[in-house]
């Protein structure tokens, strides 16, 4: 089965400084791993996703994530936080198999980031 | 930008009526999924279709709900017979026909069982 936990269910950071939302994944197989962003009342939308090769990926409004497979971990991340970014953060696996109960994105509880003007 | 359209945006039932939504995925996605999601918690899934073929259905399918992709287009998810623990955020999402595609969000539709 496939799992991603996100540990903090609150980030808080101020305008101008780095942000990290962090997301540990398990898989039986090789992971494809998604971020994606909810504002509220609104659906999910995709920023960035890691398949293969270069371990850092670079996505949509400047942000990145990192893949790290000895941790399991694919930390979202961004230089300069802007107001704007507020929002509800998702990061979601796939088994890259694709086989059985693999097909559907398992997506973690997300992590609320407030960014403090 | 056509994306992907959820409707009703909103709907408030009382508890063991009928409800269908309907959802428009982007129209050269022939992959069609159906989620669910609470407050505070992250998009669970329902069910999956590969243009009509319904090929996965989660557990929280109960024999209430019913998903229709008749024509390989639109999707309908219907609940019969609405109980409280209904209530949720209905979210619908195409993609392309490759692994590793992202999946395209509607913006969902909100159901309140009263």
């Amino acid at each position: 089965a496939q799992s991603v936990a996100q540990p903090e269910d609150q980030v808080n950071v101020a305008e101008g400084n780095p942000l990290t939302v962090k997301c540990t994944y398990s898989v039986s197989g090789n992971p494809y791993l998604f971020w994606y962003v909810q504002y509220p009342n609104r659906g999910l939308q995709f920023l960035l996703k890691y398949i293969t090769g270069d371990n850092l990926v670079k996505g949509s409004y400047g942000f990145e994530a990192e893949f790290n497979k000895s941790q399991t971990s694919f930390h979202l991340k961004k230089p300069s936080a802007l107001v704007s970014d507020s929002a509800l953060y998702f990061c979601a696996v796939r088994d890259a198999a694709f086989s059985g109960s693999a097909r559907q994105l398992t997506f973690g509880s997300g992590t609320q980031l407030t960014v403090l003007p | 930008d056509t994306g992907v359209s959820q409707d009703p945006r909103h709907k408030i039932t009382k508890r063991g009526q009928n409800v269908t939504f309907r959802c428009d995925p982007i129209s050269e996605h022939n992959r069609l999924y159906w989620y669910r999601q609470t407050l505070g918690q992250g998009p669970e899934f329902l069910t999956y279709f590969q243009n009509e073929a319904q090929l996965e259905k989660s557990r929280l399918l109960s024999d209430r709900f019913s998903a229709e992709r008749p024509k390989g287009s639109f999707s309908t998810l219907e609940i019969q017979r609405t109980e409280q623990g209904d209530s949720a955020m209905y979210l619908c999402a195409s993609s392309l026909d490759r692994v590793n595609s992202p999946l395209h969000f509607g913006n969902g539709t909100r159901l309140t069982v009263t």
